[in-house]
């Protein structure tokens, strides 16, 4: 059973601040994903990465960074918080070698005051 | 690139009636079209998936429909229990090369209500 873990399922930061979420996954998946969750806005990618060290802009990256040092291991870096970025971060993993099947981790719910 | 668009936002049914959630796409080359469902407070999960090369396929109470002439594809949930109540996404993906990246599109997400 996949399993994909995130770092915090709250977090309030204040305007300004470094923020880091990490997600971890065990099955060894090429791919990892992270989105954002907004009501009435589904699910949008804000960056992936195909391999260690790899990364590829999804649909909204302005005012995000990501990091993938180890392939279980994909972090998302809010280099100074804003108040527009209080959302829910999901983060995903696929098998390149499996039809594009998301496993999610359970969501991370970031409050910027 | 590829858009996905789901109707309706929000869906009310009474319990045992029948739901209908509708996507259409605007890619004719994507080729899979999975559903997840979200519960409140829960990751989304697949549900039911469905490939191009298919036009139904049944779960038990659900079931998907594609229209590949008329890019669209739909989700039916007979026999509406109260746990159906989520938040439902259709996306559409093109699957065909080997490694890499397969980009998932999901539609805005349909919330359901089943009520007792």
């Amino acid at each position: 059973d996949v399993k994909v873990t995130q770092s915090s399922r709250y977090l309030v930061k204040r305007t300004g601040e470094k923020v880091f979420l990490e997600c971890v996954q065990d099955m060894d998946h090429e791919n990892m994903f992270w989105y954002r969750q907004d009501p009435g806005l589904g699910l949008r990618l804000i960056y992936f990465s195909y391999d260690v060290k790899m990364k590829e802009k999804g649909d909204i990256p302005e005012g995000y960074s990501v990091s993938r040092e180890k392939k279980e291991r994909f972090s998302l870096i809010l280099e100074s918080a804003s108040t527009n970025q209080t959302s829910m971060y999901l983060c995903a993993s696929s098998s390149t070698r499996d039809y594009p099947w998301r496993y999610f981790g359970p969501g991370t719910r970031l409050t910027v005051t | 690139g590829e858009n996905v668009e789901q109707h309706p936002s929000t869906l009310s049914v009474q319990e045992g009636d029948s739901a209908v959630i509708k996507c259409t796409y605007s890619d004719s080359a994507s080729n899979y079209f999975p559903w997840y469902k979200q519960e409140l407070g829960k990751r989304p999960q697949l549900i039911i998936d469905i490939r191009s090369n298919v036009g139904e396929k049944k779960d038990q109470r659900i079931a998907v429909t594609l229209n590949k002439t008329a890019k669209h594809f739909s989700l039916h949930i007979t026999e509406t229990q109260p746990e159906d109540s989520a938040v439902y996404f259709c996306a559409a993906s093109k699957k065909g090369f080997s490694g890499g990246y397969n980009k998932l599109i999901f539609g805005a997400g349909t919330r359901l209500a089943v009520h007792p």
